[in-house]
């Protein structure tokens, strides 16, 4: 079985801040990591995805994450956050194969200007 | 390309009465999942259907339950309703095959889900 564990439920941050929004996992099997945002009353939108090779992932608006094989850790990190990027934040894992994916509870992202 | 589609976006029942909610996912995607959203418990995967087949099921009772169709498009249907059902549904595709026949690189796309308030 799967888990996910974001570490942080609210992270509030001035514009132009850099942030990093924390994401934990545990898997006995090998898994795909993904993040995913969500606006209000919207679904969710991919934002990035490590599926292999290079540990550094980047994705669209400026985000990127970085893989930790021994911390089971997948972060997401901005160098430089603006407004619309106030959001709920989603931390997932995915089976190689098969479609039960697993989420994290969120990071809601305020953006103070 | 359209996206994944969901109907109705907004709907209230009441107590003991049923809803089905739809999906059409991305055209050429064969699988559909469906995930409970509420606050606090982030998403709650329900169920997951291939070439209208469920393939997994998450924790929930009886009370939900799921269907495919040929052309993929997917139904969920719960069952007299309890007000702890009040959430937001979301529906996604993907087009990952079938377990064993290869890894896949497909993410989850999701629909912008219905929202369910039970009274």
């Amino acid at each position: 079985a799967q888990s996910v564990t974001q570490l942080d439920s609210q992270v509030p941050v001035f514009e132009e801040a850099p942030v990093e929004l924390r994401c934990n996992y545990s898997s006995s099997v090998s898994v795909y990591l993904f993040w995913y945002v969500q606006y209000p009353n919207q679904g969710l939108q991919l934002l990035l995805k490590y599926l292999s090779g290079s540990t550094l992932v980047k994705g669209i608006n400026g985000f990127e994450a970085e893989f930790n094989k021994s911390q089971t850790s997948f972060h997401l990190r901005k160098p430089s956050v603006h407004i619309s990027d106030t959001a709920e934040y989603f931390c997932a894992v995915g089976p190689i194969t098969g479609n039960q994916f697993y989420f994290g509870t969120g990071t809601s992202l305020t953006v103070i200007p | 390309k359209a996206g994944v589609t969901q109907t109705p976006r907004y709907l209230i029942k009441t107590r003991g009465q049923q809803v089905t909610l739809s999906c059409s996912p991305i055209s050429g995607h064969r699988s559909v999942s469906w995930y409970q959203q509420t606050p606090g418990q982030g998403l709650q995967f329900l169920f997951e259907y291939f070439s209208e087949t469920q393939r997994n099921k998450g924790n929930f009772p009886g009370r939900f339950s799921g269907r495919q169709f040929s052309n993929s498009r997917s139904e969920m249907n719960v069952s007299t309703l309890e007000l702890g059902d009040s959430a937001l549904y979301l529906c996604a595709s993907s087009s990952r095959v079938t377990p064993g026949q290869g890894q896949t690189t497909g993410e989850l796309f999701f629909g912008e889900g219905s929202r369910l308030t039970v009274l």
